[in-house]
């Protein structure tokens, strides 16, 4: 199974209603990364949670790491079409400066 | 611009073909990632670099694939008689060190024909 798995794969919501994206691991996290990404573009970097129980927030978007450091979740309030695009997940489960592993994605639509 | 810079943003060549992949880091970054992204196979890792220690090639697919980084700054993905699973988005991103978050390039999406 994978190291790291993200869902839901694809999300469809309707401009103004709540969302949440998952992303579990199956080793403990060092740190969790989130990132969104629109098509033809880099990775921009969104938050970042390294202690359990670790709760962060930026404009609408909010994510949490759990207390076992096994899970995250990203919490989008109030959704807007400038939220649409793809939100990865990338886990450091070695510790230190080591290369991510990240999930396969969420592909998030905003429909107004 | 003080991001991630990454050239060309496109490449297209035939099968067969040696291609120079670019990576200029954030001025100060001590570490610098390769990553493939592929389609349905999400991100996978390629080659990492920190500082003058050896790089982490462990995740490079064969040995058509290679990368340096000179004067710890600039790297550059070099790949190989390439082959059609080649095509792919190469993304490059530096970080400042241990725990930091990890900025990317825009990538190059390279196909080969």
């Amino acid at each position: 199974s994978q190291e790291l798995e993200q869902s839901p794969q694809s999300l469809i919501v309707q401009e103004g209603k709540n969302l949440t994206i998952n992303c579990t691991s199956s080793k403990t996290l060092y740190g969790l990364y989130w990132y969104k990404q629109k098509y033809g573009e880099g990775l921009i970097f969104l938050m970042m949670l390294q202690k359990g129980g670790e709760e962060k927030s930026h404009e609408k978007i909010t994510a949490k790491l759990d207390e076992k450091k096994q899970q995250s979740s990203l919490h989008i309030t109030a959704s807007q079409p400038s939220h649409a695009g793809i939100y990865l997940c990338g886990a450091d489960t070695v510790g230190g400066n080591t290369p991510l592993v990240f999930g396969k994605g969420t592909r998030l639509s905003v429909i107004a | 611009g003080a991001g991630v810079s990454q050239s060309p943003s496109n490449k297209v060549t035939e099968k067969g073909k040696d291609v120079e992949l670019r990576c200029d880091p954030i001025s100060g970054h001590t570490a610098l990632y390769w990553y493939r992204q592929s389609l349905g196979q999400g991100l996978e890792f390629l080659i990492y670099f920190q500082g003058n220690s050896a790089p982490d090639k462990s995740g490079l697919p064969s040995d058509r694939f290679s990368a340096e980084r000179t004067g710890g700054s600039v790297s550059t993905l070099t790949i190989q008689r390439t082959q059609q699973e080649d095509s792919a988005v190469y993304l490059c991103a530096s970080s400042l060190g241990s725990y930091q978050p990890q900025h990317f390039g825009d990538g190059t999406r390279l196909s080969i024909l």
